[in-house]
């Protein structure tokens, strides 16, 4: 069974200052989706940035970036000029790309706090 | 169009009652995906719909958890003899279907249930 694991609990970052949150996963697949998603304390789960794991090139989307590496099973979000409102709960996830298995597997997620 | 809306946002009920949790996805879009997430934790899945049929029960924890989207776009959640541990916040989201657009799952803000 596919497992997305996240490390780091919590994270704070000084704002305009650059951070990186980590996340590993265990999959026998070759072809999947891998995403970063923002909670805020209003629940509701907004979609950061996607990866597709046969694209070598990394994702970018302004601000947020990922360093995905294959191999590693490894896919980290780095978040630059971090901002008041980037503070909330990141939650990092997989998703099968083939046959009827659609849903999404979660790790137990980041809070980042920001500081003014 | 709007987002995916869920109601109600927050039910208080006792144990051992009946409860319904609605999600309404966005307009065309014809998977829809039913998640719990308890307190300090990633959501976890519970049911896919593609279409009117869920293609993907496995995530139910037990048969007091049912779920039905008769004509493929409103989806009701419903907990038959609610216990303390039911007590979560319910999340549904959904997707445009098989293909490449639709790999990513937009939220709604979920229902927060809690069993006294």
């Amino acid at each position: 069974a596919q497992t997305v694991t996240q490390s780091q609990p919590e994270m704070s970052v000084q704002e305009a200052e650059t951070v990186t949150l980590s996340c590993t996963y265990d999959t026998s697949e070759s072809d999947y989706y891998l995403f970063w998603y923002k909670q805020p304390p209003s629940r509701q789960m907004i979609l950061v940035i996607r990866q597709e794991a046969y694209k070598q090139q990394n994702a970018t989307e302004n601000r947020f970036s990922v360093n995905f590496q294959k191999a590693a099973k490894s896919f980290s979000l780095k978040i630059s000029d971090s901002q008041l409102g980037d503070a909330a709960m990141y939650f990092c996830a997989y998703r099968q790309a083939g046959g009827s298995q659609g849903n999404l597997i979660f790790g137990k997620g980041t809070k980042l706090s920001v500081k003014p | 169009g709007a987002g995916v809306s869920q109601t109600p946002s927050n039910k208080v009920t006792e144990k051992g009652k009946y409860v319904e949790l609605r999600c309404d996805p966005i307009s065309g879009h014809t998977a829809l995906y039913w998640y719990r997430q308890s307190l300090g934790q990633g959501p976890e899945f519970l049911i896919y719909f593609q279409g009117t049929g869920a293609a993907d029960d496995s995530g139910l924890p037990n048969d007091r958890f049912f779920a039905v989207r008769p004509e493929g776009s409103v989806s009701t959640l419903k907990i038959q003899r609610t216990e303390r541990g039911d007590s979560a916040v319910y999340l549904c989201a959904s997707s445009p279907g098989p293909g490449t657009g639709g790999r990513t799952q937009y939220f709604g803000p979920g229902t927060r249930l809690t069993v006294l």
